[in-house]
């Protein structure tokens, strides 16, 4: 998962599985949450985002599950393709703070 | 057209050079920010504006200076480049999130800066 300091975390998977990342946050105030993909030589691109009120949302493929409780949050891909191979960020509305984020490598 | 453009994408340039980067974006938001990236890491931030006369400090502002020319323009200067300021740099815009500070981020395709 990712963690804030350390060096980028990789996720192998074989596609066509399932990809989890996960992405811890600190601040009980945030109540907006964002996850970006970065490929390489690109700038970071949204892909889904979740507020406070809710637990899960689903788009196209993806879907980001909250835990308020444990501030905990996941993005779920399903059908892991060649073209998410990329570096994910998880995001929240009151801190600027990326993190290292996750580096998911899809295998052949 | 892209939304959010910086120039220049590369530039190589000498230590105690000064450099201006520039980031314009066609998406009409007020807020603006520059970050900057070094490889395998994450996103630090250097400066943000919420508008034309509001500019603030991020995480790592020293040895950088920005100017909001417009509501579309936001430009970020190396006074005396550095060899440590090699890095991936991003200009990015964003709305209100509407419950904090910050919202869904658009980012530019970035500038690869090298400092010799």
């Amino acid at each position: 998962g990712e963690s804030v300091g350390l060096h980028l975390p990789t996720l192998s998977v074989q596609e066509g599985d399932n990809s989890i990342i996960n992405c811890a946050y600190s601040n009980s105030a945030s109540d907006y949450f964002i996850w970006y993909k970065q490929e390489s030589g690109k700038g970071p691109q949204f892909i889904i985002d979740i507020r406070s009120n809710m637990d899960k949302r689903q788009g196209q493929r993806v879907t980001v599950l909250l835990n308020k409780t444990v501030k905990h949050l996941s993005l779920q891909i399903a059908a892991t393709q060649p073209g998410d191979s990329a570096v994910y960020f998880c995001a929240e509305n009151h801190e600027y703070i990326f993190g290292t984020g996750t580096r998911l490598k899809v295998l052949a | 057209d892209a939304d959010v453009t910086q120039t220049p994408r590369n530039r190589i340039t000498k230590t105690g050079k000064r450099i201006m980067l520039e980031c314009s974006q066609t998406k009409g938001h007020d807020r603006m920010y520059w970050y900057r990236q070094d490889p395998g890491l994450g996103l630090q931030l250097i400066y943000y504006s919420f508008d034309v006369k509001d500019i603030n400090k991020g995480e790592i502002s020293d040895g950088y200076s920005v100017s909001r020319q417009a509501q579309a323009k936001f430009s970020l200067s190396l006074e005396s480049a550095i060899p440590n300021q090699t890095a991936l740099y991003f200009c990015a815009t964003s709305e209100p999130s509407g419950t904090g500070d910050v919202g869904k981020q658009f980012f530019g395709p970035g500038t690869r800066l090298t400092v010799l």
